[in-house]
């Protein structure tokens, strides 16, 4: 079935680069996103990849998707303390209902 | 531009309890729609979706239920609540494929969200 494994946490100095990872398990995904949700909020899309992609660049961000593998990777450059957030990998279920599988989410905390 | 409401925001419940979750989108129409659990430490769950009125899947055996009583409300319910369905609860919209805007990668707009507190 889907799955999608995500490490729960991670703590960086600011100025530092984070980098996020998946790895997901349905190989007939077409589309895979990052979402980020600030405390107590909904979430908000930061960037997705086609799965026929290998690489993503999206000024800080940069999103690297390995398909043999199944692991997806968001790379926050330069993080700054209003990054600290949770982060969602998740990938889009099959069919046209777009349903998303997601993560767990992994808690980025940004020191000064 | 499209805006989606949830409420209320905040809510404690006993044990027992009824419960009625709203959500309603505004500036789209024919949506599909999302009911998400967040529950403590632990990921987004999907609970039901909805590709029009009156249709609604169901993705979990649960307590709750979920209605689409018009195009863009979308409720989330349960007859007799449980500790266990504490959580952040959100809903979620996004464009039905083919319709004006619509894009490939399908992008899911999120809500404010309830946090549900049974007790």
């Amino acid at each position: 079935g889907e799955d999608v494994e995500q490490s729960l946490f991670l703590s960086v100095r600011e100025g530092d680069s984070s980098v996020i990872n998946c790895t997901y398990t349905d190989s007939s995904s077409t589309y895979l996103y990052w979402y980020k949700q600030e405390p107590g909020a909904g979430l908000q899309l930061l960037t997705y990849i086609f799965s026929n992609m290998d690489m993503k660049q999206d000024q800080r961000l940069t999103v690297l998707l390995n398909k043999k593998d199944k692991h997806l990777s968001l790379r926050i450059a330069d993080t700054q303390t209003g990054d600290s957030a949770i982060y969602f990998c998740a990938e889009r279920g099959s069919g046209n209902t777009g349903k998303l599988i997601f993560g767990q989410g992994t808690t980025l905390q940004v020191k000064p | 531009s499209q805006t989606i409401h949830q409420w209320p925001a905040t809510l404690v419940q006993p044990v027992g309890s009824p419960l009625s979750l709203e959500c309603t989108v505004e500036g789209t129409s024919n949506p599909n729609l999302y009911w998400y659990r967040q529950a403590a430490g632990r990921g987004l769950q999907l609970l039901f979706y909805s590709v029009g009125i009156g249709q609604i899947s169901s993705e979990v055996p649960q307590n709750l239920s979920a209605s689409r009583p018009q195009d863009r409300q979308f409720i989330l319910s349960s007859k007799k609540l449980l500790l266990s369905d504490s959580g952040f609860y959100l809903c979620a919209w996004s464009l039905r494929r083919g319709l004006a805007g619509w894009s490939s990668y399908n992008e899911q707009f999120f809500g404010p969200g309830t946090r549900l507190t049974v007790l």
